[in-house]
């Protein structure tokens, strides 16, 4: 079946410098979606990239869809106390599961005042 | 708009027993999505319903099973409780009508289940 491999899994940063996550699917997909969940919390929706190649930022965040839409990354710059959490990158299915979002592992980012 | 409520938040149970949780999603959604989270293993689908009924399952025993009310709230049910159940229980509602994945997915807080 599908397969959404995320890496690293931990990543340990001073708050200033920079982090990036990288999403891996085992098919081709036709979106990706990326979520973050804080310490306790729930995941909430960050962003969805559908296009080859695509960028897409949100303030200190840059996502990025790979030309084959096999692969995703984020890259946050300069981070802050407020971006600790595990961020996951998801994609659906196809075919008779394409209402099936299937999620990476996800990597937990903690920042060191 | 109120967001994605599941009840209980948090439960105990005993290994034999079962249990039911519930997923009252965003108004006017009517997909709702069932995960399973825990520390080892991440967010596993559980399976997702679309007016009353269940257009995907993943890969779970026959004791974890679902149903969708006309309107749109869900229960999911898990019988037999084992150790390995313990986990926290996500359920996500989404509009449902695009085209796969289109759906942005809108988590609730999580039932935290304990089986002892």
């Amino acid at each position: 079946g599908q397969q959404v491999m995320q890496i690293p899994q931990y990543q340990h940063v001073q708050e200033g410098e920079d982090f990036t996550t990288y999403c891996n699917s085992s098919t081709t997909l036709s979106n990706i979606q990326w979520y973050k969940q804080r310490p306790g919390g729930h995941p909430v929706f960050l962003i969805q990239l559908v296009k080859s190649g695509e960028v897409k930022k949100q303030k200190r965040l840059t996502f990025q869809f790979g030309e084959a839409k096999k692969n995703s990354s984020l890259h946050i710059t300069a981070t802050q106390t407020t971006d600790v959490g595990t961020y996951f990158c998801a994609g659906p299915g196809s075919g008779g599961s394409n209402y099936k979002l299937t999620f990476g592992k996800g990597t937990l980012l903690t920042v060191n005042p | 708009k109120a967001g994605v409520t599941q009840t209980p938040r948090y439960l105990i149970k005993t290994r034999g027993q079962q249990v039911t949780l519930s997923c009252s999603p965003i108004s006017g959604h009517r997909s709702v999505s069932w995960y399973q989270q825990t520390p080892g293993q991440g967010l596993q689908f559980l399976f997702e319903y679309f007016s009353e009924t269940q257009r995907n399952k993943g890969n779970f025993p026959g004791r974890f099973s679902g149903r969708q009310f006309s309107n749109s709230r869900s229960e999911m049910n898990v019988s037999t409780l084992e150790l390995g159940d313990s986990a926290l229980y996500l359920c996500a509602s989404s509009l449902g009508e695009a085209p796969s994945g289109a759906n942005v997915l809108t988590f609730g807080a999580g039932s935290r289940l304990t089986v002892l």
